[in-house]
């Protein structure tokens, strides 16, 4: 299958920064990108989904000035969370694919902690 | 109602045994249907898909299909403690804008014992 890398892997930050988390495709072009984020014993809750060049379309009740998504190449697409809160403290995954698979890919994921 | 439901657990089976997945969707427009597996502070990683009434078999696993109830399901034969993960099932809703976008149950945790 297809490979997509996260940077960082894990992020400590203190309340009020910014932090931004990357996604990239390593071995194909993702034309469509998706973040979810999963707290502790929870399931992945889908966040936004970009499209190469085009504004994320985020889900409902998903703050977007909150969570800036960048999807600015076909195998980069960039997660900030700005302002961070304890709250906002979660594993964020994303994944990625194109018209030619039946599925997305996903990254490791980035263990974000705000304190 | 959630989009996603499964089987809270968590499941526990010796190893050897069948273990029975289940889960439950609210979009009836609903097309495609996926098993994940996740370990703990992992990603999930794809078992199985599913998009047609009935069963679909790959190795020890079976998904299995029922729009009409809007019910999917996943049968691991012969089960391995290196089975023992979360199991979450993923719905696609719809199709054209939504293309692509998957919703989540919360996951059941399965324990197999040796």
């Amino acid at each position: 299958g297809a490979v997509v890398s996260q940077h960082p892997s894990r992020v400590i930050c203190k309340s009020g920064t910014s932090v931004k988390i990357e996604c990239r495709s390593l071995d194909f072009q993702a034309t469509t990108m998706f973040w979810y984020r999963q707290f502790p014993k929870q399931s992945l809750m889908l966040m936004a989904t970009s499209n190469e060049g085009s504004k994320a379309t985020y889900e409902q009740g998903v703050e977007k000035d909150k969570f800036l998504i960048n999807h600015a190449s076909l195998t980069l697409s960039t997660l900030t969370v700005t302002s961070a809160h304890p709250e906002d403290s979660s594993f964020y995954i994303c994944s990625a694919t194109d018209r030619t698979y039946n599925e997305q890919f996903f990254g490791p994921g980035t263990r974000l902690t705000v304190l | 109602q959630k989009e996603v439901e499964q089987n809270s657990g968590p499941l526990s089976v010796p190893e050897g045994a069948i273990a029975s997945l289940n889960c439950t969707y609210s979009d009836r427009v609903s097309q495609s249907f996926f098993w994940y597996r996740q370990y703990s502070g992992k990603s999930p990683e794809l078992i199985m898909s599913i998009y047609s009434n009935g069963d679909k078999e790959d190795g020890r696993f079976t998904a299995q299909l029922n729009k009409a109830s809007q019910y999917v399901s996943l049968l691991i034969r012969d089960s391995q403690p290196s089975d023992s993960a979360t199991y979450l099932c993923a719905v696609e809703r719809g199709r054209g804008s939504t293309l692509g976008r998957l919703y989540f149950g919360r996951g059941t945790q399965l324990t197999v014992w040796p």
